[in-house]
């Protein structure tokens, strides 16, 4: 089945700093890529919506110069927490459309930032 | 996007039969029923998926009635390793629309 690999599975960084999250789709080509913020006990909020060669689409209230999104290929999309704050301490999850025509996602297993 | 309403939390004795239902009035006609299966600090996992009546996989079983308005998902004799949140989601066919999660259900599985 489709997989989609995440990495860093965890990270803990210094307030200021820069974090970069990697998203691959393993065995099928994405497209487009969509990245998940979740604080705890609470569900999945989507953040943008990563388009291969093209500009990200962000969501209302998502920072597009603080949360930075490249989709450079159709396997790999980064997604960079620039200048990173403890309130950006979340747990991101990308996930890929297989584009099978039936908008299933496959997710990856998520990047645990905590930033002190 | 059709919103979806389902309960937040539900207890379960191993072994039992373990139905969560979702509601999706708003449901249009190219939209499918889709669940997902979170455990924590994990990303979602596809469940199932169904259109109309019903749906089986090794998994579960997917009931929609004929009006769509609604959809409950069963989980046969569930154990231990079945606790997780539930999300119903309501997608549109094709394409790579953004999919957006509601709250789900939280289902604890009680020895």
């Amino acid at each position: 089945g489709a997989v989609v690999s995440q990495h860093p599975s965890w990270v803990i960084c210094k307030s200021g700093t820069s974090v970069k999250i990697e998203c691959r789709s393993l065995d099928f080509q994405a497209t487009t890529m969509f990245w998940y913020r979740q604080f705890p006990k609470q569900s999945l909020m989507l953040m943008a919506t990563s388009n291969e060669g093209s500009k990200a689409t962000y969501e209302q209230g998502v920072e597009k110069d603080k949360f930075l999104i490249n989709h450079a290929s159709l396997t790999l999309s980064t997604l960079t927490v620039t200048s990173a704050h403890p309130e950006d301490s979340s747990f991101y999850i990308c996930s890929a459309n297989q584009q099978l025509g039936d908008n299933v996602l496959t997710f990856g297993a998520g990047s645990r930032l905590t930033v002190l | 996007l059709a919103k979806t309403t389902q309960p937040i939390s539900m207890d379960s004795y191993e072994g039992q039969e373990v139905n969560i239902t979702c509601s999706h009035n708003n449901i249009a006609t190219n939209d499918y029923i889709t669940w997902y299966q979170q455990f924590p600090s994990q990303g979602p996992r596809f469940i199932i998926q169904g259109y109309k009546t019903k749906v089986t996989n090794e998994v579960a079983s997917l009931f929609i009635p004929a009006d769509r308005k609604s959809s409950t998902l069963s989980l046969p004799r569930v154990s231990l390793s079945d606790t997780a949140v539930y999300y119903c989601l309501v997608v549109l066919s094709g394409g790579y629309q953004k999919v957006t999660f509601g709250t789900g259900t939280k289902l604890q599985v009680i020895p």
